[in-house]
């Protein structure tokens, strides 16, 4: 399972977008990469997922590159309910452990 | 609806006093999972099952239990449970779907451990 790196914690303000990148050097060559969004005391739920190029759906949209070593995911116009740990996921889907990481957490102020 | 249940939301308990997290999905999953989830350390998973009869331990399996023996359920089992297993816990799952494997989340259960 390919390791991630994320940024500890974002800030931003209601209205802006942000982008949240993910390092991930040792993918390999099956890897998805998935997102996941958690607010405090709820468990985690899936965002988005992709494998190359770009990919939007009505929450957010998730950049990779040719070289699929990271990934951006990106939150249009975010508010203040955006405020959650954002995790980012590389695997090939299941058949072992996964780990979560400590993911990012975006904190969107007014 | 599609959904994980975890039951007990929230519980307080014993050193040493048995207990067991039940976990049901109604989605006719093949994999189930548990997770912790700490202050600073993130989602630590516990153990996982790719189907009925099939358990394997994930990265921090040490005092728990795991039993699979219909697709929808994978209770949480905690023998001799004790006060650093206090934690908030999580039970998922998801088709076998190969790389597109996709994690639906119970709500947590919070278990205090004294």
């Amino acid at each position: 399972l390919a390791k991630t790196t994320q940024p500890i914690s974002m800030d931003s303000y209601e209205g802006q977008e942000v982008n949240i990148t993910c390092s991930h050097n040792n993918i390999a060559t099956n890897d998805y990469i998935t997102w996941y969004q958690q607010f405090p005391s709820q468990g985690p739920r899936f965002i988005i997922q992709g494998y190359k190029t770009k990919v939007t759906n009505e929450v957010a949209s998730l950049f990779i590159p040719a070289d699929r070593k990271s990934s951006t995911l990106s939150l249009p116009r975010v508010s203040l309910s955006d405020t959650a740990v954002y995790y980012c996921l590389v695997g090939d889907g299941g058949y072992s452990t996964l780990t979560f990481g400590k993911g990012t957490m975006l904190l969107v102020s007014p | 609806e599609a959904q994980v249940t975890q039951n007990p939301r929230y519980l307080i308990t014993v050193t040493g006093k048995k207990l067991t997290v039940t976990c049901s999905q109604n989605m006719n999953h093949e994999y189930m999972s548990w997770y912790r989830q700490d202050p600073g350390l993130g989602l630590r998973q516990i153990y996982y099952s790719m189907n009925v009869e099939v358990t394997d331990k994930g990265d921090v399996p040490e005092g728990y239990k795991v039993s699979r023996k219909e697709k929808r359920n994978f209770p949480l089992i905690l023998e001799s449970p004790s006060p650093n297993q206090t934690s908030l816990y999580f039970c998922a799952s998801s088709k076998n779907d190969g790389p597109k494997n996709i994690q639906y989340f119970g709500a947590g259960t919070r278990l205090s451990v004294l």
